[in-house]
């Protein structure tokens, strides 16, 4: 059974940092890209960053670009969101979410989700 | 970036009744586009991939159709359980960009 385990949010203060990690299980984690996807308090769904199966490539929404580093230790089965110079409007529900397979990118398998909050 | 919306933004239906929600993209996405059901408090859950691919697992009564910018997921009977808010999202290019949601209430 696949599982997304994400861990890390939490309260920061605007201008803090905060790093999100993403546990995996239940697949070979160095054969899929990995995704962080983000939802606002009652808002919708938000792609913020994507990464392929060895790193080669890495995408980021223009929102967090600059601020946030995406990457991942396929030997721990993990992927990290490093996320700098956070902002109001960061806060939101994080989830870690899995490629279909290497020829589809929707994304079949998703983490419960983490709660980042920036707030004074 | 490609930006997507959808119509309606909010449907209310009864049970039985067959729903359509439909998605548009900016410019032509092909057959990449995706549809997710998400309940409060949980995690999305893709129904409907490449357009038209139903997700193992996912009840026949979902099905999708279109390509290039028009797209449409319909439910051919509402079922109680699918009272929820629905996502289209695209995958042609990044940004991988979502619709803002269809919320389908009771009515």
């Amino acid at each position: 059974e696949v599982q997304l385990v994400e861990s890390g949010g939490g309260l920061v203060k605007p201008g803090g940092s905060l790093r999100l990690s993403c546990a995996a299980s239940g697949f070979t984690f160095s054969s899929y890209s990995m995704n962080w996807v983000r939802q606002a308090p009652g808002k919708g769904l938000e792609w913020v960053s994507s990464i392929s199966s060895r790193s080669s490539y890495i995408f980021y929404a223009d929102s967090v670009k600059g601020r946030f580093t995406l990457s991942r230790d396929n030997a721990k089965n993990s992927l990290y969101l490093q996320m700098n110079s956070l902002r109001a409007e960061d806060t939101a529900v994080y989830y870690c979410a899995r490629d279909r397979d290497y020829y589809d990118s929707s994304y079949n398998d998703w983490g419960q989700g983490t709660l980042v909050t920036v707030s004074s | 970036d490609i930006q997507m919306t959808q119509s309606p933004s909010t449907l209310s239906a009864s049970v039985g009744d067959r729903v359509t929600i439909t998605c548009r993209a900016s410019q032509s996405i092909s057959n990449y586009l995706a549809w997710y059901q998400q309940k409060p408090g949980e995690a999305p859950k893709l129904l409907i991939y490449k357009a038209s691919s139903l997700e193992s697992g996912v009840p026949s009564r979902f099905s999708g159709s279109g390509s290039g910018t028009e797209f449409t997921l319909t439910i051919s009977s509402l079922q109680p359980d699918d009272f929820a808010t629905y996502y289209c999202q695209q995958y042609n290019s990044y940004s991988f960009t979502f619709g803002p949601g269809t919320k389908v209430d009771i009515k």
